[in-house]
């Protein structure tokens, strides 16, 4: 079956520290891959998606890139600020519009 | 505006008490979704919905029901058979799947119900 490994955390950071979040995934076919956050006590967000191999996400300063070959989207900011703390989940679509979600990386990132 | 809501934010029931987490999206969208989510643990599915009258079971669906009766509400019973009820429950939709072999659109989070069992 499919499933999603994303390194555990949690991450503590300094302000305007480059941050790098690790992402496989286990899949039949071609899914979608993405990256939502979940801020203190609310529900997820989506931050970016790919759709295909080599396609890459962006959004608020975060990027991901879909890489086929090694089964990977790992989630990069090249300067992380405090707000950007949060728990970040890697995800992947299957048929039927199911999500298969990552166990979570919690950020902290201190001023 | 358009969004989800669930409500009420916080949940507290007794043992052995059926309790309804609800879920509405003024989005249009056909297909709705429950998870839970534990702490510390990524989400995982209980029931979605593709279409109005129409739903099927997730990864962990025992204890759980749901229904379907009309597009933008997709009410969650935790039942007494749930052997461990307290969790987090967010409820997501999207546009359903264009067709069944079609990859999946975004789904959109409501803000979740924290429910907690004494």
């Amino acid at each position: 079956g499919n499933s999603v490994t994303q390194m555990e955390g949690p991450v503590t950071l300094s302000e305007e520290a480059f941050l790098t979040i690790n992402c496989t995934y286990t899949a039949t076919g071609y899914p979608s891959l993405f990256w939502y956050v979940q801020y203190p006590g609310e529900g997820l967000q989506l931050l970016l998606k790919a759709t295909k191999a080599d396609d890459k996400g962006s959004n608020k300063g975060f990027e991901a890139t879909y890489r086929k070959e090694t089964t990977s989207f790992h989630l990069e900011k090249g300067s992380v600020q405090v707000s950007d703390s949060a728990v970040y989940f890697c995800a992947l679509s299957s048929a039927g519009n199911k999500l298969t979600f990552g166990g979570g990386t919690r950020v902290l990132v201190k001023p | 505006d358009g969004g989800i809501t669930q409500s009420p934010k916080y949940l507290f029931r007794k043992e052995g008490q059926n309790v309804t987490l609800s879920c509405e999206q003024n989005l249009n969208h056909d297909a709705m979704y429950w998870y839970r989510q534990d702490p510390g643990q990524g989400l995982r599915l209980i029931y979605y919905s593709q279409i109005v009258n129409d739903f099927q079971k997730g990864d962990i669906a025992e204890g759980y029901s749901v229904s379907r009766e009309k597009k933008e509400s997709f009410p969650l019973t935790v039942t007494s058979a749930q052997k461990n009820p307290t969790a987090f429950y967010l409820c997501a939709s999207s546009i359903a799947p264009r067709d069944s072999g079609s990859l999946v659109d975004t789904q959109y989070f409501g803000p979740g119900t924290r429910l907690t069992v004494l």
